[in-house]
């Protein structure tokens, strides 16, 4: 089946450690984002990515990385740098056509730190 | 950039129509109006998106207002399924990048 996965579902990690959130598609979309998401709260942008090797930060882009190297794949890299970052990560792609295209999500992945 | 403000909650009863407002006074010309809607633990998943015109699919309805600054999403018979958290967002490029801004969202509870 087409879509979208993210491993893994519950994510947890001591403070101070630097944790990678896995995201791939396989619907053959051009544009990958990833968003936070805080209890109660709506979706925050973190990076998105329009192409193959590059990305631009969104509004929360201080303590995450990323990297865009094959078209499947956008993994996020919550560093010790990031403050707070206990929340719900989601990630989705969209075919980046533009403003109409429709963007899919995955299932998420939630990080707890310790 | 362009902010939505929607309702944090409304209530409905199965089987009614629910319409959804979202106020967003300083769209631009060139932004899409999108609805997306969230269930609890689960990633959102796209409703329904229009630029000018009301549009309509099999989900729901959305009417734009002629001035753009508002818009309704309608569901036209509430299910229990129904129930999740509604976005309003805007999408559009700027200066050649995404613009994402999303909404607070509008979390809709279904009675039966």
């Amino acid at each position: 089946d087409g879509g979208i996965t993210q491993s893994p579902k519950y994510l947890f990690r001591k403070e101070g450690q630097n944790v990678t959130l896995s995201c791939e598609q396989n619907l053959n979309h051009d544009a990958m984002y990833w968003y936070r998401q805080d209890p109660g709260q709506g979706l925050r942008l973190i990076y998105y990515s329009q192409i193959v090797n590059d990305f631009q930060k969104g509004d929360i882009a201080e303590g995450y990385s990323v990297s865009r190297e094959k078209k499947e794949s956008f993994p996020l890299t919550v560093t010790s740098a990031q403050k707070n970052p206990t929340a719900f990560y989601l990630c989705a792609s969209s075919s980046g056509r533009g403003a109409t295209d429709t963007q899919y999500f995955g299932p998420g992945t939630r990080l707890t730190v310790l | 950039d362009a902010k939505t403000t929607q309702p944090n909650s409304m209530e409905s009863n199965e089987e009614e129509p629910v319409h959804l407002p979202c106020n967003h006074s300083t769209i631009s010309g060139t932004d899409y109006i999108h609805w997306y809607r969230q269930l609890p633990s689960q990633g959102p998943e796209y409703v329904i998106h229009g630029l000018t015109s009301n549009v309509n699919n099999r989900m729901a309805s959305l009417a734009i207002a002629e001035d753009r600054k508002s818009s309704t999403l309608i569901l036209h018979r509430a299910t229990l399924r129904d129930a999740a958290v509604y976005y309003c967002i805007l999408r559009g490029f700027q200066g050649g990048s995404e613009k994402l801004v999303f909404g607070k969202g509008t979390k809709l509870t279904v009675n039966p």
